[in-house]
Order: C-alpha cells, then structure tokens, then sequence
C-alpha cells in the first residue's frame, strides 16, 4: 500500500494568515492526489483534484500543488470557515489511501 | 447535479448482519466507480473500497478484505456495503464517494453494540 503522510497532524493560526499542509506519498502517484476539507459532524468536502484542479466552487483561496511524493494545500488567507481538518488521498493505484488528516485550530 | 443519498443509522448487536445503501442521482450511475470510506469516532478517514457499477468490477483494501461486501444494483442505481457479522469494532461513520471523491453521500452511522 501506498502511505500518506500529512504534516503538520495539527497546527494554529489566526484570520488572515496563509497556510500550508504537506503530504507525502511512500512512492510516485504523479498527480493522482486529492485534497478534502471536513468540518465536525460533516461529511468531508472535495477541495482539489489531480493535485492542483479546483473542484467548481471551491474559493480560490485553495490551491493544491506537486506531483510525484511531495503535495502540498495553502490557503492563502484563512477565514473563520477555513477552521476545519484537511485530508490527502492518493488514487494511482489500489488501495486507495488517506493521510491521517491536519487539524486547523483558532489561535 | 450529482447527489448520493445513504440509508439511516443502525444500531445493531454483535454478530448481526446489515446492508446499508447509496443511492446515485444525477449522473449515469453504470459509468462511474463508486466507494465507501470508513470513518470511526473522532479518527481519520479510512478507504474501504470500490466498486464499478456497470461491470461490477469491485476492488478492496486489504484491511478489509474479507471483513465487507461492495456490490451495486444498476437497476435502482444503488450501491450497497454489507457485513455478515458484525463487531463491536465496526462501529463507524460509513461514507459512500463517487468517484475518487468528487461527491460524499451524507454518511451513516453504524452502531454496534450488545
């Protein structure tokens, strides 16, 4: 299986700041790299797909980059709605697989 | 406009069986891959497995492998996850996903427990 690793697991931040969460894929996944946000008691929402492609409606706020094993989300001025966990998944190949999820608190 | 619906919650005993569903809307339900994600209480998200409706091409992680069935009826465009028994282990927010994760269903929590 392919292993995702998301850092950083948790981080704080105020209104305004830009944000970066990292994810690493164990082997090459080209740009088979998605990007969700879920908030508490919701189901997750997609963000981005194929690494860098906005999903229709997503604010342009979002933006996903890399490609290979090195991925990164920034948001590039956080919002009160941004407060939420963000996950990576990889689909290049079976099992599909999740990072472990960034928590994006209220400092 | 894409929508998945799913069946409510459970609450279920263990060593029961259940079939919970996910009703696709909106697109052509036989052309696209469809599969469910695993969520349990206050833990990341979990990739169970998919399924293409139209040839019911089906493919598993192997973490559950064994433990689950994926499989889809193309005739009311629903797709199902089902459990022979259940443990007290599998209780979870269940989410079905097109595709690769485009669109979520709602979710539905299972609950087992004696």
């Amino acid at each position: 299986d392919i292993q995702m690793t998301q850092s950083p697991s948790s981080l704080s931040a105020s209104v305004g700041d830009r944000v970066t969460i990292t994810c690493r894929a164990s082997q090459g996944i080209s740009n088979y790299l998605a990007w969700f946000q879920q908030k508490p008691g919701k189901a997750p929402k997609s963000l981005i797909y194929a690494a860098s492609n906005l999903q229709s409606g997503v604010p342009s706020k979002f933006s996903g980059s890399g490609s290979g094993t090195d991925f990164t989300l920034t948001i590039s001025s956080l919002q009160p709605e941004d407060f939420a966990t963000y996950y990576c998944q990889q689909y290049n190949s079976y099992p599909w697989t999740f990072g472990q999820g960034t928590k994006v608190e209220i400092k | 406009e894409v929508q998945l619906v799913q069946s409510g919650a459970e609450v279920k005993k263990p060593g029961e069986s259940l079939k919970i569903s996910c009703k696709g809307s909106g697109y052509s339900f036989i052309s696209h891959w469809i599969g469910w994600v695993r969520q349990k209480p206050g833990k990341g998200l979990e990739w169970i497995g998919i399924i293409h409706p139209g040839d019911s091409d089906t493919r598993y992680s192997p973490s559950f492998q064994g433990q689950v069935t994926i499989s889809a009826d193309k005739s009311i465009s629903t797709a199902y996850l089902q459990w022979s028994s259940l443990k007290a282990s599998d209780t979870a927010m269940y989410y079905c996903v097109y595709t690769s994760g485009d669109y979520w269903g709602q979710g539905a929590l299972v609950t087992v427990s004696s």
